[in-house]
């Protein structure tokens, strides 16, 4: 089955500057990479997701970038704000039904 | 929309009990996954319906663990005996024909 990697496990970065979650995967057939953001106490929420026929997308502060060659894609937040303070987790699948795999986690803290 | 509801939000009990989580979907999706996080294996996949069918119950932990979706509008995770290792919080998410999936709130479970 699908094995998804996440690193780092935490990351501390000064308000303003760039965060940067990298994520590997096993399966050569998944082709969906959705990102979630889980708040304390709350469900993960997407946040930006990114499917194999594109390199890159860009939301605002927020862009994900897959090589699907070397099978990882990353996060990356730029101008970080004490807001953007989480816990940010990677996932992949595929075509087949849908289910997600996900990364165990990168808790993400934004100090001003 | 009210987004997916679940409930309890919180339970606690003792081992040995039956535990049964409730989760409403967002209305006219057709997917519905549950999920168990734990600190040490992360956000887990234990079973996914499409259409009120269950399509992958493999995550499933063990034959104390059922799932349930007796239609488009509700379903059930209910685990029976409950033992202390099943303490974590259990999410529902569901989706429409697509792989972003919305998640609920979760309940934390604890089983003394």
């Amino acid at each position: 089955g699908e094995n998804v990697e996440q690193h780092p496990s935490t990351l501390s970065v000064q308000e303003g500057d760039s965060a940067v979650i990298k994520c590997t995967y096993s399966d050569s057939a998944s082709n969906y990479f959705p990102w979630y953001k889980q708040e304390l106490g709350k469900g993960p929420q997407l946040i930006i997701d990114i499917r194999s026929n594109v390199g890159e997308k860009k939301d605002q502060r927020i862009a994900v970038t897959l090589n699907k060659t070397a099978k990882h894609f990353s996060l990356h937040i730029t101008e970080t704000q004490p807001e953007d303070s989480a816990v940010y987790f990677c996932a992949a699948s595929s075509n087949s039904g849908y289910a997600l795999n996900f990364g165990k986690g990168t808790s993400l803290l934004v100090t001003p | 929309d009210a987004g997916v509801i679940q409930s309890p939000r919180h339970e606690v009990t003792e081992m040995g009990q039956e535990v049964t989580l409730r989760c409403k979907p967002i209305s006219g999706h057709d997917y519905l996954f549950w999920y168990r996080q734990t600190m040490m294996r992360g956000l887990e996949l234990l079973i996914y319906f499409n259409n009120n069918v269950p399509i992958d119950d493999s995550g499933m932990p063990e034959d104390r663990f059922s799932a349930k979706m007796p239609n488009a509008s509700f379903s059930t995770l209910k685990i029976q005996p409950s033992e202390p290792r099943d303490s974590a919080v259990y999410f529902c998410a569901s989706s429409f024909d697509s792989n972003e999936q919305f998640f609920g709130p979760g309940t934390r479970l604890t089983v003394l």
